[in-house]
């Protein structure tokens, strides 16, 4: 199995900060990498897809980058709702393995 | 408007199976590369991907869970069933079902249940 291993596990940041996640594959996965946020007691919500493809409706401060095995996902200017757990997924080949979270605090 | 739910005992002892039911609507799972997938999460901890089944019947399951789980879908009900054998303490999590869209540049899940949290405790 492929693992996913994000960095950092969790962080502090402020209203307006950019802030930077990165995910590591144990091996080459291509582009075949998404990224989900949570919220307490919600069920994740797809963020990117294919490493940079945002999903419908959401905002353009999120952002994607990488290929290959390393992976960055971006908010510029941090906004309160921004706050949650995020987490990198690769469907390069299944089982399609989760990160194990980043969690976003003030 | 896509939506799924899960369904199913939130308590069960170990050994017993546990069988999840995830209904859905706004797609149909005949529509060619559309898939449901399962995912938990135990109480504070991470995701874990479990199962998908696939609009041809294709399954693919969690490598280290695989001899204990079923996922079958029954087209004409909307619906997608999930068994996990021999339950024990430790499979405690909340378990999602999910929309996967036809893969175009890359698998993912889109839509998501709210999730049902499964205890196992004797």
């Amino acid at each position: 199995d492929i693992q996913m291993t994000q960095s950092p596990s969790s962080l502090s940041a402020s209203i307006g900060e950019r802030v930077t996640i990165t995910c590591r594959a144990s091996q080459d996965i291509s582009s075949y990498l998404n990224w989900y946020q949570q919220k307490p007691g919600k069920a994740p919500k797809l963020l990117i897809y294919a490493t940079s493809t945002l999903q419908s409706g959401v905002p353009s401060r999120f952002s994607g980058s990488g290929s290959g095995t390393d992976f960055t996902l971006i908010i510029s200017d941090l906004q309160p709702e921004d706050f949650a757990t995020y987490y990198c997924q690769q469907s390069y080949s299944t089982p399609h393995t989760f990160g194990g979270g980043t969690k976003v605090e003030i | 408007q896509i939506t799924l739910k899960e369904s199913g005992p939130t308590l069960v002892k170990p050994t017993q199976t546990l069988t999840l039911t995830c209904t859905f609507s706004g797609f149909s799972l005949n529509s060619n590369g559309v898939g449901v997938g399962w995912i938990r999460q135990p109480p504070g901890k991470a995701l874990e991907w479990l199962a998908v089944i696939y609009w041809n019947d294709d399954k693919r399951y969690s490598s280290s869970l695989m001899s204990r789980l079923t996922i079958t879908k029954d087209t004409s009900k909307n619906q997608v069933v999930f068994t996990m054998t021999n339950m024990d303490p430790v499979d405690t999590a909340t378990y999602f079902c999910a929309h996967s869209p036809p893969r175009g540049s890359s698998r993912r899940f889109d839509y998501w249940g709210q999730g049902t949290l499964v205890t196992v405790s004797s």
